[in-house]
């Protein structure tokens, strides 16, 4: 069975730190991996995307992706209290048949 | 702003009681998904569709879960009887998802407690 795979925290970084948010995945077969935020009674929302091996950096978010050892990071540079948030690892395992989601890390960014 | 909308936001009722959820996908996607979350499991893929036509089920107990798209802009999640481990969060979610790309957009949810 395909599953994602992450710690459930609470993850407590203090302000202006940088927070790291980890994920491993069950089969090699994947091809897509994103990072979506989750607030606290609100939907998820896509903050990043990757899809090959290295890493994408956008803003205060950098994404690691090392399909090898079938894990993907999250760095958030420079971490305010709006990051205090739940995040999601979703992984695509090919095709366009939805995403599998990690249970999701909750992120605290304490002032 | 293109958007998913989902209705209701929050339904109280009571076991054994008929819940149907509705969910209008951002024009243009089409492929649309429904997800269920709680605490204990997490976001889990109950069912989807791509151009109307259902494409996968099994996350969704058959006995009491129905899903269907009666046309592009409507799809509907029916539990029939509800149960109190029914009690979660829906998420309906669109997108366009190809080879390389998976980007889901996702409503604002349909909170549901049954008693």
């Amino acid at each position: 069975q395909k599953e994602v795979e992450q710690n459930s925290g609470p993850l407590s970084v203090p302000e202006g730190a940088i927070a790291s948010l980890n994920c491993t995945y069950s089969d090699r077969v994947s091809q897509s991996f994103f990072w979506y935020r989750q607030y606290s009674g609100k939907s998820p929302e896509l903050i990043m995307s990757i899809y090959s091996n290295g890493d994408k950096e956008d803003g205060r978010f950098t994404a690691q992706l090392n399909k090898a050892s079938q894990y993907v990071s999250l760095l958030i540079r420079d971490s305010q209290p709006s990051d205090s948030a739940t995040y999601l690892c979703a992984v695509s395992w090919g095709g366009a048949d939805g995403l599998t989601f990690g249970k999701g890390t909750h992120l605290i960014i304490q002032p | 702003d293109a958007r998913v909308t989902q209705t209701p936001r929050h339904k109280v009722t009571e076991m054994g009681q008929e819940v149907t959820m509705r969910c209008q996908p951002i024009l243009g996607h089409n492929t649309v998904f429904w997800y269920r979350q709680t605490m204990m499991q997490g976001l889990e893929l109950l069912a989807y569709f791509r151009n109307r036509a259902p494409l996968d089920d099994s996350g969704m107990p058959k006995d009491r879960f129905s899903a269907e798209m009666p046309d592009a802009t409507l799809a509907t999640l029916k539990i029939q009887p509800s149960e109190p481990r029914d009690s979660a969060v829906y998420f309906c979610a669109s997108g366009l998802p190809t080879e390389n790309t998976g980007e889901l957009f996702f409503g604002e949810g349909s909170r549901l407690t049954v008693l």
